[in-house]
C-alpha cells in the first residue's frame, strides 16, 4: 500500500522569500507524484505532477517540485512567495501500475506573511 | 469550458437519514472518482469509475455507501442511514487519459459539505 507524509501541518513564510512544502512518499514500483492546492471553500486545483524524466518539474503559478528517488521525496518550492499563495497544499502519489486512484497526504497550510 | 460540478454544495441531515450527492464530470472525461475529506485530514479514496469497466469500490468504508454512474456522465454517491462520523466534504474528480501520456490528471469539483446532526 502507498502512503504520503507531509511532516509540517503549518508553514509560515515572509512575502518575497523562497518557500518549501515538504512531502515524502512510500509506494511499490515507481511513483507518479502530484501536488494540489486548495483555497477556502473551493475544490482542489492541480499544480504539477512528476511522471518520468527530469527530476525538476515546473507547474502553475511559478511553483516547481523536485523528485528525489533516493530520499523518496517530492518537495514543492517557489523562489519568491506571494500573499496569494496562502492556501492548503496536498501531495499525492500513485504507483505506475494499476488504476488511477491517488493517495493523499494530510495537507500543509501555507501562510505568506506580508 | 465547465469544470466538475457537484450538488448540493452543503447538506445538513439528521442521523439515520439517507443522502444523495451528485457529481457532473467534465464532458468527455471517462474516469470519475469520489473522495472524502474529513476535517483536518487528507483525502480518502472512496470509489473509481472508468468507462464501462467494473468500478473500484475498495475505498467505500461500509455497505451504507454506494455509488452509481450512468455511462460517462453523472454520478451519484448515496449514503444510507447516515452517522455523525459521515460528516465530511465529499469531493468528486474526473479525468481522461490523453494519447501518449502515462497517467491522467484528476480535476476536482468544489465538493459537498455534509453535516450529520
Amino acid at each position: 500500500a502507498q502512503s504520503v507524509a507531509q511532516p509540517e501541518d503549518q508553514v509560515n513564510v515572509a512575502e518575497g522569500n523562497p518557500l518549501t512544502v515538504k512531502c515524502t512518499y512510500s509506494v511499490s514500483g515507481n511513483p507518479y507524484l502530484f501536488w494540489y492546492v486548495q483555497y477556502p471553500n473551493r475544490g482542489l486545483q492541480f499544480l504539477l505532477k512528476y511522471i518520468t524524466g527530469d527530476n525538476l518539474v515546473k507547474g502553475s503559478y511559478g511553483f516547481e517540485a523536485e523528485f528525489n528517488k533516493s530520499q523518496t521525496s517530492f518537495h514543492l518550492k517557489k523562489p519568491s512567495a506571494l500573499v496569494s499563495d496562502s492556501a492548503l497544499y496536498f501531495c499525492a502519489v500513485r504507483p505506475n501500475f494499476g488504476n488511477e486512484k491517488l493517495t493523499f497526504g494530510t495537507g500543509t497550510r501555507l501562510t505568506i506573511i506580508p | 469550458g465547465a469544470g466538475v460540478s457537484q450538488s448540493p454544495s452543503n447538506k445538513v441531515t439528521e442521523k439515520g437519514k439517507d443522502v444523495e450527492l451528485r457529481c457532473d464530470p467534465i464532458s468527455g472525461h471517462t474516469a470519475l472518482y469520489w473522495y472524502r475529506q474529513r476535517l483536518g485530514q487528507g483525502l480518502e479514496f472512496l470509489i473509481y469509475f472508468q468507462g464501462n469497466s467494473a468500478p473500484d469500490k475498495s475505498g467505500l468504508p461500509s455497505d451504507r455507501f454506494s455509488a452509481e454512474r450512468t455511462g460517462e456522465s453523472v454520478s451519484t454517491l448515496t449514503i444510507q442511514r447516515t452517522q455523525q462520523e459521515d460528516s465530511a466534504v465529499y469531493l468528486c474528480a474526473s479525468s481522461s487519459r490523453l494519447a501518449g501520456t502515462l497517467t491522467d490528471t484528476q480535476y476536482f469539483g468544489p465538493g459537498t459539505r455534509l453535516t450529520v446532526l
